[in-house]
């Protein structure tokens, strides 16, 4: 089946400092790529969806200036938090999808979990 | 090496029936479990979570079941409505659900027919 991986998978960092994910589609090319926000017992907070060779579309509430993302190629996807701050300390799980955003099937990531003191 | 496991891809059933999804699960680790909602071009919606010391939790339509002993669990929606049309996932936790990462199941696409 088709593989997701997210690097890293876990990151403690210190206030104020700016934190790369990376997301990679493994055996597929992703058209689209989806990045999301979870809380424990909550559900997947969708942040923004990522197409290849364009700028994301953010959803209402998220910042884009916070939260730069980046979709370079078919296979990579990357979230950066910059300036982060201890109320960003969540996990991030970013999904892919290659039959196009209505195609329904959509392969998630393993998640990020990002922890800042 | 699929840890949740749904093995029906998709489903379809008529208006007002019953749905019923399952989900089956290989860790024992797992004491928490959520099911997620999908409509096409949207991300995932949380719907009804369940934890391992109950064995049945309701909210609406929705009912999830759950059998520690044969690791499965399974979502009921009744009755179907056409705008439950969707992708639900089926995700596992351990730790209670105070870990925040989930394993995802791929999904079973459902449709309701009017």
């Amino acid at each position: 089946g088709a593989v997701v991986s997210q690097h890293p998978s876990r990151v403690i960092c210190k206030s104020g400092t700016s934190v790369k994910i990376e997301c990679r589609s493994l055996d597929f090319q992703a058209t689209t790529m989806f990045w999301y926000r979870q809380f424990p017992k909550k559900s997947l907070m969708l942040m923004a969806t990522s197409n290849e060779g364009s700028k994301a579309t953010y959803e209402q509430g998220v910042e884009k200036d916070k939260f730069l993302i980046n979709h370079a190629s078919l296979t990579l996807s990357t979230l950066t938090v910059t300036s982060a701050h201890p109320e960003d300390s969540s996990f991030y799980i970013c999904s892919a999808a290659s039959g196009g955003v209505d195609s329904g099937e959509q392969f998630f990531g393993p998640g990020t979990r990002l922890t800042v003191l | 090496d699929q840890q949740v496991k749904q093995n029906s891809p998709s489903l379809s059933v008529q208006e007002g029936r019953i749905s019923i999804l399952n989900c089956d699960y290989t860790n024992s680790m797992f004491d928490y479990f959520l099911w997620y909602k999908k409509y096409p071009a949207e991300g995932p919606t949380f719907l009804i979570s369940i934890s391992s010391i109950k064995d049945k939790n309701e909210d609406g339509r929705f009912t999830v079941f759950l059998n520690k002993s044969a690791k499965h669990l399974s979502l009921h929606i009744v009755p179907s409505q056409p705008g439950d049309s969707a992708v639900y996932f089926c995700a596992a936790s351990p730790d209670g659900g105070s870990n925040y990462k989930l394993t995802f199941g791929k999904g079973t696409l459902l449709t309701v027919n009017p």
